[in-house]
């Protein structure tokens, strides 16, 4: 099974408008780190924001906010007032068991986003 | 800030030639370091993981004699492709696992290979 779904391949938004990427993910752990990555067409992956699983509050970076629903297992990526720069592929990402090091990342599909303007 | 070096960003080079990649962590130390796969439109794919000071652990169906990695400081991790072949050809990126405190890979920002 998929431990990460981003089911949404391709996004189209309207300059600054809101725009929200969807992620799932599937884990038995208790313990665990949800992340987003952005990738613009040069090939660097951006870090944009975390989430840890027992953090009570939706984390938020700037424009960036992570909508975290445990119980739905849900982590959607909320960028407001979208600009021609946030044109690029997205990945949800999740850590599962963190250790003090070496804790691999497993990514999603990834969505590409498109900013209209 | 948490400043990942990778070098160099494109190679290209002939049919059974080494190359070396290397990922270096700028501003801060890394313990561990992963190398990723990525072929166009699709996701990350993992390698393998570069613990300093030890041998690297790979993933299922990565061949350890053709991706040598090398881990020997808190701060540069090297992956060479040895003998490469056409089929070798992908989008090589590292990251660097910063330990506090969120446990955050930051990434370098990637080697096109293309293998002739």
């Amino acid at each position: 099974a998929q431990k990460i779904t981003q089911t949404q391949p391709g996004m189209f938004v309207q300059e600054k408008e809101a725009v929200t990427l969807d992620c799932t993910y599937d884990t038995s752990d208790q313990s665990y780190g949800l992340f987003w990555y952005k990738q613009p067409s040069s090939g660097e992956m951006i870090f944009l924001i975390y989430q840890g699983s027992y953090d009570e509050q939706n984390a938020t970076e700037g424009r960036y906010s992570l909508n975290f629903q445990k119980a739905r297992k849900s982590a959607n990526l909320v960028i407001s007032a979208s600009q021609l720069g946030d044109s690029a592929m997205y990945f949800c990402a999740m850590r599962e068991a963190a250790m003090e090091y070496g804790n691999k990342l497993v990514f999603g599909a990834g969505t590409i986003l498109r900013v209209k303007s | 800030g948490a400043v990942v070096s990778q070098h160099p960003s494109w190679v290209i080079c002939k049919s059974g030639t080494s190359v070396k990649i290397e990922c270096r962590s700028l501003d801060f130390q890394a313990t561990t370091m992963f190398w990723y796969r990525q072929f166009p439109k699709q996701s990350l794919m993992l390698m393998a993981t570069s613990n300093e000071g030890s041998k690297a652990t790979y993933e299922q169906g990565v061949e350890k004699d053709k991706f040598l990695i090398n881990h020997a400081s808190l701060t540069l991790s090297t992956l060479t492709v040895t003998s490469a072949h056409p089929e070798d050809s992908s989008f090589y990126i590292c990251s660097a696992e910063k330990n506090s405190p969120k446990n955050i890979q930051y990434f370098g920002a990637g080697t096109r290979l293309s293998v002739l």
